[in-house]
Protein backbone atom coordinates (compact mmCIF):
# COMPACT_ATOMS: atom_id res chain seq x y z
CA UNK A 1 0.00 0.00 0.00
CA UNK A 2 1.61 3.02 -0.83
CA UNK A 3 2.15 5.73 2.02
CA UNK A 4 3.49 9.25 2.65
CA UNK A 5 4.77 10.35 5.72
CA UNK A 6 5.18 13.74 6.81
CA UNK A 7 7.14 15.09 10.29
CA UNK A 8 6.70 17.33 12.08
CA UNK A 9 3.10 16.84 12.11
CA UNK A 10 3.01 20.47 13.53
CA UNK A 11 5.55 23.22 14.29
CA UNK A 12 5.26 26.94 16.18
CA UNK A 13 8.35 29.41 15.18
CA UNK A 14 9.07 32.88 15.13
CA UNK A 15 8.74 35.32 12.30
CA UNK A 16 12.89 35.23 10.74
CA UNK A 17 13.10 31.54 11.58
CA UNK A 18 13.84 28.92 8.59
CA UNK A 19 12.03 26.06 8.78
CA UNK A 20 12.44 22.59 7.36
CA UNK A 21 9.55 20.02 6.61
CA UNK A 22 9.85 16.40 5.51
CA UNK A 23 8.24 13.94 3.33
CA UNK A 24 9.17 10.62 3.00
CA UNK A 25 6.81 8.09 0.69
CA UNK A 26 6.73 4.67 -0.33
CA UNK A 27 4.66 4.29 -3.60
CA UNK A 28 4.76 2.25 -6.23
CA UNK A 29 5.66 3.10 -10.00
CA UNK A 30 6.70 6.62 -8.56
CA UNK A 31 6.18 9.83 -10.83
CA UNK A 32 6.42 12.79 -9.22
CA UNK A 33 6.26 14.49 -5.31
CA UNK A 34 4.23 17.65 -5.05
CA UNK A 35 3.82 20.05 -2.47
CA UNK A 36 0.86 22.09 -1.71
CA UNK A 37 -0.22 24.86 0.55
CA UNK A 38 -3.57 24.88 2.35
CA UNK A 39 -4.53 27.62 4.35
CA UNK A 40 -8.28 27.76 4.90
CA UNK A 41 -9.66 25.24 2.35
CA UNK A 42 -8.45 24.57 -1.08
CA UNK A 43 -4.84 23.60 -1.30
CA UNK A 44 -2.61 25.06 -3.86
CA UNK A 45 0.06 24.02 -5.69
CA UNK A 46 3.82 24.73 -4.31
CA UNK A 47 6.19 22.71 -6.24
CA UNK A 48 6.45 19.38 -8.44
CA UNK A 49 9.66 17.12 -7.88
CA UNK A 50 10.45 14.26 -10.14
CA UNK A 51 14.08 14.38 -10.67
CA UNK A 52 16.47 13.70 -7.45
CA UNK A 53 18.86 16.42 -6.29
CA UNK A 54 17.46 19.39 -8.76
CA UNK A 55 16.33 22.07 -6.39
CA UNK A 56 13.38 23.59 -7.19
CA UNK A 57 12.99 27.51 -5.93
CA UNK A 58 10.11 29.89 -5.78
CA UNK A 59 11.27 33.03 -3.21
CA UNK A 60 12.28 31.83 0.11
CA UNK A 61 10.60 28.81 -0.62
CA UNK A 62 12.49 25.53 -2.03
CA UNK A 63 12.61 22.09 -2.00
CA UNK A 64 14.34 18.51 -3.21
CA UNK A 65 13.92 15.00 -3.75
CA UNK A 66 16.18 12.45 -3.03
CA UNK A 67 14.61 9.80 -4.58
CA UNK A 68 17.34 6.95 -3.85
CA UNK A 69 15.91 7.31 -0.03
CA UNK A 70 12.92 8.18 -0.67
CA UNK A 71 11.99 11.57 1.23
CA UNK A 72 11.59 15.25 0.12
CA UNK A 73 12.42 18.76 2.30
CA UNK A 74 10.40 21.53 2.11
CA UNK A 75 12.49 24.97 3.29
CA UNK A 76 11.27 28.18 3.85
CA UNK A 77 13.41 30.79 5.00
CA UNK A 78 13.08 34.08 6.93
CA UNK A 79 9.71 33.21 7.71
CA UNK A 80 6.38 35.72 7.65
CA UNK A 81 3.15 35.30 9.43
CA UNK A 82 1.55 34.80 6.11
CA UNK A 83 3.46 31.42 5.78
CA UNK A 84 0.96 30.34 8.28
CA UNK A 85 -0.68 26.93 6.90
CA UNK A 86 -0.82 22.76 6.44
CA UNK A 87 1.68 22.37 4.09
CA UNK A 88 0.95 18.66 2.10
CA UNK A 89 3.42 16.35 0.57
CA UNK A 90 1.67 14.05 -1.96
CA UNK A 91 3.44 11.79 -4.31
CA UNK A 92 1.47 10.42 -7.67
CA UNK A 93 2.11 7.40 -9.26
CA UNK A 94 0.76 6.18 -13.21
CA UNK A 95 -2.53 7.42 -12.79
CA UNK A 96 -4.54 10.23 -11.80
CA UNK A 97 -4.75 9.95 -8.07
CA UNK A 98 -2.32 11.21 -5.02
CA UNK A 99 -1.27 9.75 -2.02
CA UNK A 100 -0.84 12.47 0.53
CA UNK A 101 0.67 12.69 4.40
CA UNK A 102 -1.12 13.90 6.97
CA UNK A 103 -0.13 17.21 6.82
CA UNK A 104 2.27 19.83 8.60
CA UNK A 105 0.55 22.61 10.29
CA UNK A 106 3.09 25.53 10.99
CA UNK A 107 1.98 28.26 12.64
CA UNK A 108 4.42 31.62 12.63
CA UNK A 109 4.35 34.00 15.52
CA UNK A 110 4.96 37.30 15.09
CA UNK B 1 -10.43 32.04 -15.89
CA UNK B 2 -13.58 30.49 -13.08
CA UNK B 3 -11.43 27.89 -10.76
CA UNK B 4 -13.28 24.69 -9.38
CA UNK B 5 -16.36 25.56 -7.56
CA UNK B 6 -17.77 23.15 -4.77
CA UNK B 7 -21.15 23.66 -3.61
CA UNK B 8 -22.71 23.77 -0.82
CA UNK B 9 -19.88 25.21 1.04
CA UNK B 10 -21.45 23.66 4.60
CA UNK B 11 -23.46 21.40 5.47
CA UNK B 12 -25.29 19.58 8.49
CA UNK B 13 -27.03 16.25 8.44
CA UNK B 14 -28.39 13.80 10.80
CA UNK B 15 -26.94 9.89 11.09
CA UNK B 16 -28.46 7.95 8.54
CA UNK B 17 -29.40 10.67 6.23
CA UNK B 18 -28.08 10.78 2.18
CA UNK B 19 -26.19 13.76 1.34
CA UNK B 20 -24.74 15.32 -2.55
CA UNK B 21 -22.22 17.23 -3.11
CA UNK B 22 -21.38 19.35 -6.52
CA UNK B 23 -18.27 20.11 -7.88
CA UNK B 24 -17.78 22.78 -11.36
CA UNK B 25 -14.55 21.87 -12.92
CA UNK B 26 -12.57 24.71 -14.64
CA UNK B 27 -14.10 25.08 -18.50
CA UNK B 28 -12.37 22.15 -20.39
CA UNK B 29 -11.35 19.98 -17.72
CA UNK B 30 -12.68 17.02 -18.38
CA UNK B 31 -11.04 14.61 -15.15
CA UNK B 32 -12.62 15.55 -11.61
CA UNK B 33 -11.51 13.66 -8.59
CA UNK B 34 -12.44 13.48 -5.13
CA UNK B 35 -10.81 13.32 -1.63
CA UNK B 36 -12.35 13.49 2.04
CA UNK B 37 -9.98 15.41 4.40
CA UNK B 38 -10.12 14.37 8.13
CA UNK B 39 -7.30 15.76 11.01
CA UNK B 40 -5.30 12.47 11.01
CA UNK B 41 -5.99 10.88 8.44
CA UNK B 42 -5.00 13.35 5.93
CA UNK B 43 -6.37 13.87 1.92
CA UNK B 44 -7.60 10.12 1.43
CA UNK B 45 -8.86 9.75 -2.74
CA UNK B 46 -12.03 8.87 -3.12
CA UNK B 47 -12.69 8.37 -6.74
CA UNK B 48 -12.23 9.57 -10.35
CA UNK B 49 -14.21 10.32 -13.33
CA UNK B 50 -13.37 11.28 -16.95
CA UNK B 51 -15.67 11.61 -19.86
CA UNK B 52 -18.74 10.36 -17.48
CA UNK B 53 -16.61 7.52 -16.50
CA UNK B 54 -15.41 6.14 -13.09
CA UNK B 55 -11.83 5.63 -13.78
CA UNK B 56 -10.16 4.89 -10.44
CA UNK B 57 -11.90 4.48 -6.98
CA UNK B 58 -10.19 4.39 -3.54
CA UNK B 59 -10.71 2.36 -0.99
CA UNK B 60 -14.11 3.88 0.26
CA UNK B 61 -17.34 1.98 1.12
CA UNK B 62 -20.10 1.48 -1.18
CA UNK B 63 -22.09 4.01 0.53
CA UNK B 64 -19.71 6.83 -1.41
CA UNK B 65 -20.72 7.01 -4.58
CA UNK B 66 -20.45 9.62 -7.77
CA UNK B 67 -21.45 10.32 -11.25
CA UNK B 68 -20.35 12.71 -14.09
CA UNK B 69 -22.72 14.77 -16.25
CA UNK B 70 -21.55 15.65 -20.43
CA UNK B 71 -20.54 19.41 -19.32
CA UNK B 72 -17.86 17.64 -16.70
CA UNK B 73 -19.73 18.60 -13.95
CA UNK B 74 -19.22 16.07 -11.02
CA UNK B 75 -21.34 14.99 -7.97
CA UNK B 76 -20.62 12.78 -4.91
CA UNK B 77 -23.51 10.90 -2.53
CA UNK B 78 -23.00 9.51 0.40
CA UNK B 79 -26.06 7.65 1.71
CA UNK B 80 -26.54 6.38 5.32
CA UNK B 81 -24.47 9.27 6.72
CA UNK B 82 -22.15 8.13 9.76
CA UNK B 83 -20.80 10.42 12.10
CA UNK B 84 -17.41 9.56 10.89
CA UNK B 85 -18.07 10.63 7.55
CA UNK B 86 -17.76 14.43 9.02
CA UNK B 87 -14.80 15.80 6.99
CA UNK B 88 -13.66 17.97 4.24
CA UNK B 89 -14.41 16.70 0.69
CA UNK B 90 -12.64 18.68 -2.19
CA UNK B 91 -12.40 17.69 -5.67
CA UNK B 92 -9.92 18.64 -8.13
CA UNK B 93 -10.57 19.05 -11.41
CA UNK B 94 -7.82 18.66 -14.41
CA UNK B 95 -7.76 18.87 -18.36
CA UNK B 96 -6.87 14.12 -18.99
CA UNK B 97 -6.17 13.21 -15.33
CA UNK B 98 -3.25 14.34 -14.62
CA UNK B 99 -2.67 14.63 -11.06
CA UNK B 100 0.07 17.01 -11.87
CA UNK B 101 -2.15 19.01 -13.51
CA UNK B 102 -4.87 19.42 -10.27
CA UNK B 103 -6.76 22.74 -9.15
CA UNK B 104 -8.37 21.90 -5.97
CA UNK B 105 -11.60 23.66 -5.38
CA UNK B 106 -12.47 25.25 -1.74
CA UNK B 107 -13.93 22.06 -0.37
CA UNK B 108 -17.79 21.29 0.90
CA UNK B 109 -17.49 20.79 5.08
CA UNK B 110 -19.63 18.25 6.13
CA UNK B 111 -20.88 17.84 9.91
CA UNK B 112 -22.96 14.52 10.45
CA UNK B 113 -24.32 15.20 13.92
Amino acid sequence: EDKVVQSPLSLVVHEGDTVTLNCSYEVTNFRSLLWYKQEKKAPTFLFMLTSSGIEKKSGRLSSILDKKELFSILNITATQTGDSAIYLCAVGNVGSRLTFGEGTQLTVNP
Amino acid sequence: KAGVTQTPRYLIKTRGQQVTLSCSPISGHRSVSWYQQTPGQGLQFLFEYFSETQRNKGNFPGRFSGRQFSNSRSEMNVSTLELGDSALYLCASSLEGDSQGYTFGSGTRLTVV
